[in-house]
């Protein structure tokens, strides 16, 4: 079975300050791993995903995450916040090889960005 | 990148009546579409899977007399909201998922589904 833990349900950062969105997975085969944004009255945006291949991982918008699979974890950092990226974010994990592209989200966490 | 539209984007109905929400992949197959349901600041329930061509698989709790989800092409889902109450109000949010080795589901803008 497979299931993800975002640490801090709410984030508050200063506008060009480090974000850092906090992911633990559990999972019984190699994972799949997504970062998804949802903004209000919205559907789901992927950020990126970690399939194989390179454990760093760049996506939309400046983020990127690292899949770090002594940790069971996967991050989500942006060097410099921007009043835009207020929004909910979600941690996904799909396990491939037995539920195919069924996904299983954390809780979210939502960020805030101050002026 | 992978389209998924839905129909309508928010609808208000009456208790007792019911209610179809379309989901739709524009510009590829998709094989299997899921549905979720957000409550208010939380995060999304799977509420079902469903394969093109095939019956609905509904997760534990969700009553499939009520949710009923119809997969009858490889771009068109539907979940019809049957004899709706005011605790079925929430946030109903499709994905599709193609033939993708990455078994990436896009996701639909949502509906907002207000009952009376």
């Amino acid at each position: 079975a497979q299931s993800v833990t975002q640490l801090g349900s709410h984030v508050s950062v200063s506008e060009g300050a480090l974000v850092l969105l906090r992911c633990n997975y559990s999972s019984s085969v190699p994972p799949y791993l997504f970062w998804y944004v949802q903004y209000p009255n919205q559907g789901l945006q992927l950020l990126l995903k970690y399939t194989t291949g390179a454990t760093l991982v760049k996506g939309i918008n400046g983020f990127e995450a690292e899949f770090k699979k002594s940790e069971t974890s996967f991050h989500l950092t942006k060097p410099s916040a921007h009043m835009s990226d207020a929004a909910e974010y979600f941690c996904a994990v799909s396990e491939r090889e037995t539920s195919g592209s069924r996904l299983t989200f954390g809780e979210g966490t939502q960020l805030t960005v101050n002026p | 990148g992978a389209v998924v539209s839905q129909h309508p984007s928010r609808v208000i109905c009456k208790s007792g009546t019911s209610v179809k929400i379309e989901c739709r992949s524009l510009d590829f197959q998709a094989t299997t579409m899921f549905w979720y349901r957000q409550f208010p600041k939380k995060s999304l329930m799977l509420m079902a899977t469903s394969n093109e061509g095939s019956k609905a698989t509904y997760e534990q709790g969700v009553e499939k007399d009520k949710f009923l989800i119809n997969h009858a092409s490889l771009t068109l889902s539907t979940l019809t909201v049957t004899s709706a109450h005011p605790e079925d109000s929430s946030f109903y949010i499709c994905s599709a998922s193609g033939t993708s080795a990455t078994y990436e589901q896009y996701f639909g803008p949502g509906t907002r589904l207000t009952v009376t």
